[in-house]
């Protein structure tokens, strides 16, 4: 069936250093969004990509979407103990304008 | 504007009972979604709906699992008979319309002892 996968599962970082978790598609996406749940929590949207190569910047934070639309990438830059919690990346296949395909996630924890 | 509702965001149920998990929209949304998260798991999409309409239900279990969006009130998942396997956190998300961003609530963790 249709997957994404996200790599790594676990990344633990000194606070202070960049972080990056990747994401990758088996089939082209429409779209992909970015999601991030603290623990114990909810998902929360960060971001929506739609372009091919398409780059976008939230303060530390940098999102991009690849030429194919099978791939994405979360680069955090100078991580923080409030950045801790998992990313997740979810993906909107080409066809279908609605149904979420959830990654399993990047824990990021960082140690102050 | 309230966010996404969910209760109860604890349900604790014996194998063979019945759960039932409400969700209330955020005011204007009329696109509800359920996911289900297992444990170190992503969410795994189970039931779109619109107001008294299933959409799209290929994610969920055709035995035991149900949804519905009534005119009035908010969305139910029921799930009949629980068996341990279903214990899980089960997570509402809405929008106001396809495509957009979903907005989740706060979930609600099933344990089935």
């Amino acid at each position: 069936g249709q997957q994404v996968m996200q790599i790594p599962q676990y990344q633990h970082v000194q606070e202070g250093e960049d972080f990056t978790t990747y994401c990758n598609s088996s089939t082209t996406l429409s779209n992909i969004q970015w999601y991030k749940q603290r623990p114990g929590g909810h998902p929360v949207f960060l971001i929506q990509l739609v372009k091919s190569g398409e780059v976008k910047k939230q303060k530390r934070l940098t999102f991009q979407f690849g030429e194919a639309k099978k791939n994405s990438s979360l680069h955090i830059t100078a991580t923080q103990t409030t950045d801790v919690g998992t990313y997740f990346c979810a993906g909107i296949m080409e066809g279908s304008n609605y149904k979420l395909t959830f990654g399993k996630g990047t824990l990021l924890t960082v140690n102050p | 504007n309230a966010g996404v509702m969910q209760n109860p965001r604890h349900l604790v149920r014996r194998r063979g009972q019945e759960a039932r998990l409400r969700c209330s929209p955020m005011k204007g949304h009329s696109h509800v979604y359920w996911y289900r998260q297992l444990p170190e798991e992503g969410l795994k999409f189970m039931v779109y709906l619109q107001k008294e309409n299933i959409i799209d239900e290929s994610g969920m279990p055709k035995e035991r699992f149900s949804a519905e969006f009534p005119k009035e009130g908010p969305s139910i998942l029921r799930i009949q008979q629980v068996v341990r396997g279903d214990s899980a956190a089960y997570f509402c998300a809405s929008s106001p319309r396809l495509d957009y961003e979903q907005f989740f609530g706060p979930g609600t963790r099933l344990t089935v002892l």
